[in-house]
């Protein structure tokens, strides 16, 4: 798969396990953002990264820790999660901050237990 | 912060008909409006979007229009087909900050 690609698609974890997500991007831009989508509210934005450079988040839990390690991959850390943090996590990337012309992932399906 | 607020949450139209879907924004700072097309079990994707110092920008069906003053912008889509229906979503930008409305499902009536 070209564009933006995220695994795993589908994740099951319990409230005390750590797991990752992982976003990769093949379009050569330099931002990259995590979103989470519940059912009945709207897309909201988690992190921003702009030429590997984290934008700061207030409003997300510690629970979630991004990481982008280099311009084409951006991982999310998740520990000790809440059952109300069930939701699809996108991943998207653009060329240049300012959310112009994002290119979504397929997004991963979380279900903490 | 950024307040987007998108209506109608659902809309259903005939084929062929016109659909339009409006929202409002409360910070005048914002300045980059787009609009995705989400359908079921897929990813969000662009299908247009404007800059808050152009008025009005069109894409064959599809057409979005911006009025800073009043602080709405709205997307219209002419002759709906059966694949338009998705549920599409607004959202405005500024800085480093990205809020989205709610959401409006299209469902196009052959």
């Amino acid at each position: 798969e070209t564009g933006v690609t995220q695994t795993p698609r589908h994740l099951v974890m319990g409230m005390t396990n750590k797991k990752s997500l992982k976003c990769e991007q093949h379009l050569g831009h330099n931002a990259m953002y995590w979103y989470k989508q519940s059912a009945k509210k709207p897309l909201e934005l988690m992190f921003v990264y702009s030429l590997e450079e984290r934008v700061e988040n207030n409003s997300v839990p510690s629970r979630f820790s991004p990481e982008c390690p280099n311009s084409s991959h951006l991982f999310l850390h998740l520990h000790t999660l809440q059952p109300e943090d069930s939701a699809l996590y996108l991943c998207a990337s653009s060329q240049g901050q300012g959310f112009l012309e994002q290119y979504f992932g397929p997004g991963t399906r979380l279900t903490v237990t | 912060g950024e307040n987007v607020e998108q209506h109608p949450s659902t809309l259903s139209v005939q084929e062929g008909d016109s659909a339009v879907i409006k929202c409002t924004y409360s910070d005048s700072a914002s300045n980059y409006f787009p609009w995705y097309k989400q359908e079921l079990g897929k990813r969000p994707q662009l299908i247009i979007d404007i800059r808050s110092n152009v008025g009005e920008k069109k894409d064959q069906r599809i057409a979005v229009t911006l009025n800073k003053t009043a602080k709405h912008f709205s997307l219209h889509i002419t002759e709906t087909q059966p694949e338009d229906s998705a549920v599409y979503f607004c959202a405005a930008s500024k800085n480093n900050d990205m809020r989205f409305g709610a959401g409006t499902r299209l469902t196009v009536k052959p």
